[in-house]
């Protein structure tokens, strides 16, 4: 076990609609990361947020947008859904920016029909 | 945009045969190459964190080593075992952005 918690496990939805998915990272960690895993891609970075504050943006759509509490925990809002956006939805936590490593939660399995 | 390489994709091999696969990355601004193991249905959990050029890590029968002036990671398997199957994914970053850049994987199978 991690300690990363993500919450749904499977979500399954239809085009045009919005979700959205949460995470809670390690207790102390202060940067979430969020990971976007489709077919035959490898792990691709959307955005990270630093103690509340976003820190880097990689390839996130516009139609995408994340937060992060107070208490820490994340989420990522996905709105106006293709069937393109089916994924595996990763968060990770780590102490900070340069830490040795991240602590992976077990993912989103995000179906769009 | 980082170019993080693993090769091969996918292998495939006998129980008590010992392998090794390959991450290439950028050889300019390094910081740090991770290598994680992420078997079906669980998260990725991290191997190895390297930072050094030279550095050898070991773990049981999985080792690594480093070598960022010419931008490539080993990762070796001892004595493969049917629970050493898993996906391996490393991870680069850059002193510039610390945000792991993954690679596509190698999917390992270890036939009984």
């Amino acid at each position: 076990d991690s300690g990363v918690t993500q919450t749904p496990k499977h979500l399954i939805t239809a085009t045009g609609q919005r979700v959205t998915l949460r995470c809670s990272p390690r207790s102390g960690d202060l940067s979430v990361y969020w990971y976007q895993q489709s077919l035959d891609q490898g792990l691709q970075f959307l955005i990270q947020y630093y103690n509340g504050e976003e820190r880097a943006k990689g390839n996130i759509l516009e139609r995408f947008s994340a937060q992060q509490f107070p208490d820490l925990h994340s989420e990522l809002n996905l709105s106006s859904l293709e069937l393109g956006d089916s994924a595996l939805y990763f968060c990770a936590s780590s102490a900070r920016d340069a830490a040795p490593e991240a602590f992976f939660g077990q993912g989103t399995r995000l179906t769009v029909v | 945009i980082l170019n993080v390489e693993q090769s091969p994709q996918s292998l495939h091999v006998q129980e008590g045969d010992s392998t090794n696969f390959t991450c290439s990355f950028p050889s300019s601004n390094f910081y740090a190459l991770h290598w994680y193991r992420w078997e079906t249905a669980k998260s990725p959990e991290a191997l190895f964190v390297m930072t050094l050029n030279g550095d050898e890590k070991k773990k049981g029968r999985i080792s690594a080593t480093l070598n960022t002036k010419e931008g490539y990671s080993y990762l070796y398997i001892k004595g493969s075992q049917p629970e050493d199957s898993a996906t391996y994914l490393c991870a680069f970053k850059s002193g510039g952005s610390y945000i792991p850049t993954f690679g596509r994987g190698t999917s390992l199978i270890v036939h009984p």
